[in-house]
């Protein structure tokens, strides 16, 4: 079975582009999380969907970010204009239940 | 916020060493789970632990729930080379929210 799947792998941008970031879950999971990780602030959980539905997005930095779930296999993370400090890796999750995470290989943003 | 702080840090043996890690906080959990993660991947569920001083055993691993379901431990038996990565500990406290430690960095030499 495929696990969590996400793109690009590797993104490097310029300072005040948009970057999206895509996560297909594994199929049947209901739940999807996204964090992001960094030397610093370690693992953070930005966003998590129940079925499609945001849940809880208190974890969201800031306006600048956005995420959708248009559907039960398809998710975006979206940065509108972007920052150095957004520097991290992303991760995407999934899970049948909420103790139960599987995560994707993760997403490394640089931006300059 | 709950938060989990770990130790240590940064943890460097030789093979065979035996080893333990430490999560602990001032909240109480529903679940605890640990983590391992290597480098340019994502962290792989181990364990979860549910019910306060529970101990779940994997093979040369073991993990312990404090009673009040506040810490946990992971003990390694006969450190291996293969178990070279970051263990992340992370508490369900709220429904659906997962708080991460800061880690610890394994590193087992041959």
């Amino acid at each position: 079975d495929a696990g969590v799947i996400q793109s690009p792998r590797h993104e490097v941008t310029e300072m005040g582009q948009e970057v999206t970031l895509r996560c297909k879950p594994i199929s049947g999971h209901d739940y999807l999380f996204w964090y992001r990780q960094t030397m610093m602030r370690g693992l953070e959980l930005l966003i998590y969907f129940n079925n499609n539905v945001p849940i809880d997005d208190s974890g969201m930095p800031e306006d600048r970010f956005s995420a959708k779930m248009p559907n039960a296999s398809f998710s975006t993370l979206k940065i509108q204009p972007s920052e150095p400090r957004d520097s991290a890796v992303y991760f995407c999750a999934s899970s049948p239940r909420v103790e139960t995470q599987y995560f994707g290989p993760g997403t490394r943003l640089l931006v300059l | 916020t709950q938060l989990l702080e770990q130790s240590p840090q940064f943890l460097s043996i030789q093979e065979g060493e035996n080893l333990t890690v430490y999560c602990n906080s001032s909240s109480v959990f529903s679940s605890l789970q640990w983590y391992r993660q290597e480098p340019g991947e994502g962290p792989v569920l181990l364990v979860t632990v549910v019910t306060g001083g529970e101990v779940k055993k994997l093979k040369r691993l073991t993990f312990q729930f404090g009673d009040a379901r506040k810490d946990s431990s992971l003990h390694i038996t006969a450190a291996q080379p293969g178990d070279t990565g970051l263990y992340l500990c992370a508490g369900e406290a709220s429904y659906g929210k997962l708080t991460f430690g800061q880690g610890t960095i394994l590193t087992v030499h041959p």
